[in-house]
């Protein structure tokens, strides 16, 4: 089946520090990938997302890009502030799935200033 | 334009009780989907709708039903709550089936079953 796996939270870091949120997948065919965010009492919303391989998605000085030979689309920012402070999750779908979401299990992030 | 608008926001339910979940959206979409998200999990898919009068199975869709009669409405429907039932409830839709669509989620229902 379809699984998405994501590095174990919480993450913590400070204000500027460089971030990356590993994210593999396993998938039977070609997936789409997508970063979804959560800030605090709040539905999901699309940060980036990335429909083929080798394809960069960005968004708010985030990146990730879609290696098929590593499945993989790992999260990264630069330079972080405190209002990044969110969960994270990753997730993918398939043509042939009806655009249902696996998501993975998320990551805090909490940055200090 | 509102989005996807959900309510509750919360509700506490007791053991063997029923309730719908309400959810719009404005967007035209003819996807609808229903999530729940259980404390320190990702999202798992309960049902989702290709289109009005058109419904299926998710990942976990036992204790649950949904209908969808018209593009805008995908209420959810919760009979016999059970604690295991106790999580929040997502409502999200996006446009066409590629498969690279965004999805559009709604604020969520908190729902503690007692």
């Amino acid at each position: 089946g379809n699984s998405v796996t994501q590095m174990e939270g919480p993450v913590t870091l400070s204000e500027e520090a460089f971030l990356t949120i590993n994210c593999t997948y396993t998938a039977t065919g070609y997936p789409s990938l997508f970063w979804y965010v959560q800030y605090p009492g709040e539905g999901l919303q699309l940060l980036l997302k990335a429909t083929k391989a080798d394809d960069k998605g960005s968004n708010k000085g985030f990146e990730a890009t879609y290696r098929k030979e590593t499945t993989s689309f790992h999260l990264e920012k630069g330079s972080v502030q405190v209002s990044d402070s969110a969960v994270y999750f990753c997730a993918l779908t398939l043509g042939t799935s009806g655009s249902r979401l696996t998501f993975g299990e998320g990551t805090q992030l909490t940055v200090n200033p | 334009n509102a989005g996807v608008t959900q309510t509750p926001k919360f509700r506490i339910l007791k053991i063997g009780q029923s309730m719908t979940l309400q959810c719009t959206q404005d967007m035209n979409h003819n996807y609808m989907y229903w999530y729940r998200q259980d404390p320190g999990m990702g999202l798992k898919l309960i049902y989702y709708s290709v289109g009005a009068g058109i419904t299926d199975k998710g990942e976990v869709p036992n204790g649950y039903n949904v209908s969808r009669s018209t593009t805008e409405d995908f209420p959810l429907r919760l009979e016999l709550a059970a604690p295991s039932q106790t999580s929040v409830y997502f409502c999200a839709s996006s446009y066409g089936s590629g498969g690279g669509e965004t999805q559009y989620f709604g604020p969520g229902t908190r729902l503690l079953v007692l």
